[in-house]
């Protein structure tokens, strides 16, 4: 069975604050790593999707780094603001079979203080 | 351009019964597929669709099913509805395997 960890599962931090997620997937088999925003009662929303190893990827003020051979993606944001607040999910996809699933995380869930 | 479109929003259901949940992926998309969440638990894969055939299945019972459509509608069914099966049920659609998924609403079905 496929495991992909989140961690930590919850963060607090102060509004200007910068923080930093850790996603953990297997190393094997790699496809791709999704990252999703998922705020309360929206729908969880595409933040990135990785597929290279030493990937970079940057939306304003967040960003994500992949390692496939370590099997570990972060994901950072810089000068946290309240509307951050969400729980963040990484997904692995492998190759064929029901390593072609896309398996979820439980999420790390950021809430930003004013 | 129209989102991902699941119907119904909520739903009551009794054990034992069955239901069926409808979902419109976005115009162009082909791929769909199904996830159930429930608390303490991330997203559970269900089912993938691509053209109308099932590419991938996820460890359920087989009184989940699902099917989709020439036009990439997708419908969700489960039969012998059981209490645990209460849960927030996501689609989502993609145009490909690289890119990202576009999530509906949810469906939340309460069974008692």
């Amino acid at each position: 069975i496929l495991n992909v960890e989140q961690s930590p599962q919850s963060l607090h931090v102060q509004e200007g604050d910068s923080t930093n997620f850790t996603c953990s997937f297997p190393s094997s088999n790699f496809y791709a790593l999704h990252w999703y925003r998922w705020e309360t009662a929206k729908s969880p929303e595409a933040l990135f999707v990785m597929t290279l190893n030493g990937d970079e990827k940057k939306k304003g003020r967040i960003s994500a780094t992949l390692n496939t051979k370590e099997g570990y993606s972060y994901l950072y944001i810089k000068g946290s603001q309240p509307e951050d607040s969400a729980t963040y999910l990484c997904a692995f996809r492998g190759y064929g079979g029901s390593q072609g699933n896309l398996i979820f995380g439980k999420g790390t869930k950021l809430s930003v203080k004013p | 351009k129209a989102g991902v479109t699941q119907t119904p929003r909520y739903l009551i259901k009794t054990r034992g019964q069955q239901v069926t949940l409808s979902c419109s992926p976005i115009s162009g998309h082909r791929s769909v597929s199904w996830y159930q969440q429930t608390p303490g638990q991330g997203l559970q894969f269900l089912f993938e669709y691509f053209s109308e055939t099932q590419r991938n299945k996820g460890n359920f019972p087989g009184r989940f099913s699902g099917r989709q459509f020439s036009n990439s509608r997708s419908e969700m069914n489960v039969s012998t509805l059981e209490l645990g099966d209460s849960a927030l049920y996501l689609c989502a659609s993609s145009l490909a395997a690289e890119s990202g998924y576009t999530f509906g609403s949810g469906t939340r079905l309460t069974v008692v």
